[in-house]
């Protein structure tokens, strides 16, 4: 059963170009959520998305940041016009199903997208 | 007040001995609670999980949960220098994580 997929695992971006970020959750599993880990911090929320719908990104800056979990294919977190302070690892994780205690509601991490912005 | 409260460290143990690490969490209406280990430069991988009050084991793992003081551990026996790592605390209430900064844990040989 394979884990959550990432891709790219480094990507380098100038000022102003646009990152695009994928994740495949694991087999079985329909809730997607992206974290971002700044270096030497903590991993922050940004968003949580169940397939085509944006249930919470109370966690995703106002500007520049999007993201989507399409019917099909992965889902993308998209940069647009990068600046420096956007350069951190995204983690993605997925989850089964929502629930209120326990195993179910249980994330599971990608590799992560290492981004730098030049 | 942070959400999510741990000692950054690092914390120092002997190989063999037992390492402690603790956490608090500021919002009563959590319910689940999770012991993630993050290796530089990697992914956070998953350790336990606990959402009842009292212990719960897994092999060299034992979580505690007590949710009247808001607070949750993670002890560590027979501690390798594989163990050597950031331990990330999370928790849930409304449908996301909410991670403590992490504390770094430094086996000794």
């Amino acid at each position: 059963n394979a884990g959550v997929m990432q891709n790219p695992r480094h990507l380098v971006r100038r000022r102003g170009q646009e990152a695009r970020l994928r994740c495949s959750p694991m087999k079985g599993h329909s809730h997607v959520y992206w974290y971002r880990q700044l270096p030497e911090e903590g991993l922050k929320f940004m968003v949580y998305l169940q397939k085509e719908n944006i249930i919470d990104e109370s966690g995703m800056p106002k500007e520049r940041f999007s993201a989507e979990f399409p019917k099909e294919g992965p889902s993308i977190l998209r940069i647009q016009q990068v600046v420096r302070g956007d350069s951190a690892a995204y983690f993605c994780a997925s989850s089964p199903r929502l629930g209120t205690s326990g195993s179910t509601d249980t994330q599971y991490f990608g590799p992560g997208t290492r981004l730098t912005v030049l | 007040q942070k959400e999510v409260e741990q000692n950054s460290g690092p914390l120092s143990v002997p190989e063999g001995a037992i390492a402690s690490l603790n956490c608090t969490y500021s919002d009563r209406g959590s319910q689940s609670f999770f012991w993630y280990r993050q290796y530089s430069g990697k992914s956070p991988e998953l350790i336990m999980f606990i959402y009842s009050n009292g212990d719960k084991e897994d092999g060299r793992f034992t979580a505690q949960l007590n949710k009247a003081s808001q607070y949750v551990s993670l002890l560590i026996r027979d501690s390798q220098p594989s163990d050597s790592a950031t331990y990330l605390c999370a928790v849930t209430g409304n449908e996301k994580l909410t991670f403590g900064t992490g504390t770094r844990l430094t086996i000794i040989p």
